[in-house]
């Protein structure tokens, strides 16, 4: 069954840019990959999708390699408001959507 | 335009209890899918219903099920509860269609607590 792999938790300041990667093995060849946000007491957000290289939309870029047994969400010039916690999403072979442990980002000040 | 409802936000049964969990996808969505949120296990994926057939299933027993109405309304049943089942169990609505794209809405959830 496949596993998707991200770290516990991340902490930077204010105006700098982060990366969380992600390792989804043995996903399904043509699904994509997605990302999203959760802050405490909300649903999940949804932030950005990819199937391969990069992508780019007004909050994030998600980078896929070639192999997409990962993908990186780079979040830009963080602030205060981008402190949640960040979990990607593949569908794995066999048809099973797999969340990742979710990384908590903290930005400081 | 609306997004997604669930109903109760709260909810506190007793063990061997059953509940029935409701959402309301957003207007014009066919996809609503049920995800289980637990400190220890994070996000797993229950199911997904599309046009009122389940289309995909993780791995829960079957004391976990589902149905959705004509009207893309769904409402997810647990049968039996244990103390394990405490959770939060989103919601997410998404057009379903085909393209394998997993854009999908969520509602704030629903917080169960079993004694």
């Amino acid at each position: 069954l496949a596993k998707t792999t991200q770290p516990i938790s991340m902490d930077s300041y204010e105006g700098q840019e982060v990366n969380i990667t992600c390792s989804h093995n043995n996903i399904a060849t043509n699904d994509y990959i997605t990302w999203y946000q959760q802050f405490p007491s909300q649903g999940p957000r949804f932030i950005i999708q990819g199937y391969k290289t990069k992508v780019t939309n007004e909050v994030a870029s998600l980078f896929i390699p070639a192999d997409r047994k990962s993908s990186t969400l780079s979040l830009p010039r963080v602030s205060l408001s981008d402190t949640a916690v960040y979990y990607c999403l593949a569908l794995a072979a066999g048809n099973k959507l797999t969340f990742g442990g979710g990384t908590r980002v903290l930005v400081k000040p | 335009k609306a997004g997604v409802t669930q109903t109760p936000r709260y909810l506190i049964k007793t063990r061997g209890q059953q509940v029935t969990l409701s959402c309301s996808p957003i207007s014009g969505h066919r996809s609503v899918s049920w995800y289980q949120q637990t400190p220890g296990q994070g996000l797993q994926f229950l199911f997904e219903y599309f046009s009122e057939t389940q289309r995909n299933k993780g791995n829960f027993p079957g004391r976990f099920s589902g149905r959705q109405f004509s009207n893309s309304r769904s409402e997810m049943n647990v049968s039996t509860l244990e103390l394990g089942d405490s959770a939060l169990y989103l919601c997410a609505s998404s057009s379903g269609n085909r393209g394998q794209t997993y854009e999908q809405y969520f509602g704030p959830g629903t917080r169960l607590t079993v004694t």
